[in-house]
């Protein structure tokens, strides 16, 4: 158990739907990271946030956002969605923003788009 | 474009014997690789890192090797054993070039056989 929680589990939704995915860093973590995991495909890297603050952006659509809360949990909006969003969406939280600060993966979300 | 390949979806090794997984980068401003490993239904767990000031890190069973000018690192296991089947990532990132979180590579599923 890595300590980082992510709810819910699995999600089905439609097409053209909006949902919210939430993350609970570990305790003391103040950087938190949201990845994508496709079919077939790596992680790939979405967005950070770092106390509150968006801190780096990566291959992050315009459809979907990300905020961080002052009690530092995080959730990712994914809106409009298509057949293509279906993946697993991790969270990742670590101490410090720096990229050589271990990071600790939540077991996912499984988002099924039908 | 993929900036890290790792190019066998999957290995097969003795239990016992050595496992060694491949993995290569085309970004030449990576300057710090880690290996993650993950079950089902899990998310990635941290193994080992190593940064391009070094070319061996050791921990354990656990040993990756960097060769900076073939932008190519292992992973070696030895000796492997039953709970090591699982699959491994391979992470590279630049420590001074901006904050992009983590390029992961697609993953080898690791399988050792009694």
């Amino acid at each position: 158990d890595s300590g980082v929680t992510q709810t819910p589990k699995h999600l089905i939704t439609a097409t053209g739907q909006r949902v919210t995915l939430r993350c609970s860093p570990r305790s003391g973590d103040l950087s938190v990271y949201w990845y994508q995991q496709s079919l077939d495909q790596g992680l790939q890297f979405l967005i950070q946030y770092y106390n509150g603050e968006e801190r780096a952006k990566g291959n992050i659509l315009e459809r979907f956002s990300a905020q961080q809360f002052p009690d530092l949990h995080s959730e990712l909006n994914l809106s409009s969605l298509e057949l293509g969003d279906s993946a697993l969406y991790f969270c990742a939280s670590s101490v410090s923003p720096q990229i050589t600060d271990t990071q600790y993966f939540g077991p996912g979300t499984r988002l099924t788009v039908l | 474009d993929q900036q890290v390949k790792q190019n066998s979806p999957s290995l097969s090794v003795q239990e016992g014997r050595i496992s060694i997984l491949n993995c290569d980068y085309t970004n030449s401003m990576f300057d710090y690789f880690l290996w993650y490993k993950k079950y089902p239904a899990e998310g990635p767990t941290f193994l080992i890192s190593i940064s391009s000031i070094k070319d061996k890190n050791e921990d354990g069973r656990f040993t990756v090797f960097l060769n900076k000018s073939a932008k190519h690192l292992s992973l070696h296991i030895v000796p492997s054993q039953p709970g090591d089947s699982a699959v491994y990532f391979c992470a590279a990132s630049a420590i001074g070039g901006g904050a992009d979180g983590l390029t992961f590579g697609k993953g080898t599923h690791l399988i050792i056989q009694p």
